[in-house]
């Protein structure tokens, strides 16, 4: 069965630093990984997504993650937090055959200090 | 185009009560899923329908019920609900490949 872990519950940057947000999983093939975000309130939005191909991948909002296979990691990163990052982040997989559906981690909140 | 809409966004209800919540999208897809968002839990699958008049069971599925009679909507019901189905709620459709689009979601509590 797949999951995802996200070690980090909560994490505090000041507005200007770099972030890095964790995220481990476990699959058993290749995965199709997602990273969304979710502010107070509000639904998720996807920030980025990796299928296959370069492992770099960008997204929305400045974001960026890495897929490494040996690691078994998806971590998101970003060089320089605004103050409207704050929100919660969630890492996710998903299944590439049959119902397709997403299998989330349990979240990061990012609060970010001025 | 509004995409996917939740009806109600906030609901309470007392123990034992029924409800059912509205899921709408306009995409055109076929996919659609009912997660269910706790605290230090993210998102559990409840249902999920691969098309009209088809549904399947998720991860979470007791005390639920769904409805897929159109293309357009999914319905999710609880015909009597319990503290513990007090949670959030989100409906999706699957937007391409492997990519979901989540609806506004349903706030529910159960007292």
């Amino acid at each position: 069965a797949q999951s995802v872990t996200q070690p980090d519950i909560h994490i505090t940057v000041s507005e200007g630093a770099s972030l890095e947000l964790r995220c481990n999983y476990s699959y058993g093939a290749t995965p199709y990984l997602f990273w969304y975000v979710q502010s107070p309130g509000q639904g998720l939005q996807l920030l980025l997504k990796y299928f296959s191909g370069d492992t770099l991948v960008q997204g929305i909002k400045g974001f960026e993650a890495e897929f490494k296979r040996s690691q078994s990691s998806f971590n998101l990163r970003k060089p320089s937090v605004h103050w409207s990052d704050a929100a919660e982040y969630f890492c996710a997989v998903g299944a590439q055959t049959g119902r397709r559906a997403l299998t989330f981690g349990s979240g990061t909140r990012l609060q970010v200090q001025p | 185009n509004a995409g996917v809409t939740q009806t109600p966004k906030f609901q309470v209800l007392k123990t034992g009560q029924s409800m059912t919540l509205q899921c709408a999208q306009d995409m055109n897809h076929n996919s659609m899923y009912w997660y269910r968002q706790d605290p230090g839990m993210g998102l559990r699958l409840i249902y999920y329908s691969a098309s009209e008049g088809t549904t399947d069971k998720g991860e979470v599925p007791n005390g639920y019920n769904v409805s897929r009679l159109n293309k357009r909507e999914f319905s999710l019901r609880l015909e009597s609900a319990a503290p513990s189905q007090t949670s959030v709620y989100f409906c999706a459709t699957l937007l391409d490949i492997y990519e979901q689009y989540f609806g506004p979601g349903t706030r529910l509590t159960v007292t």
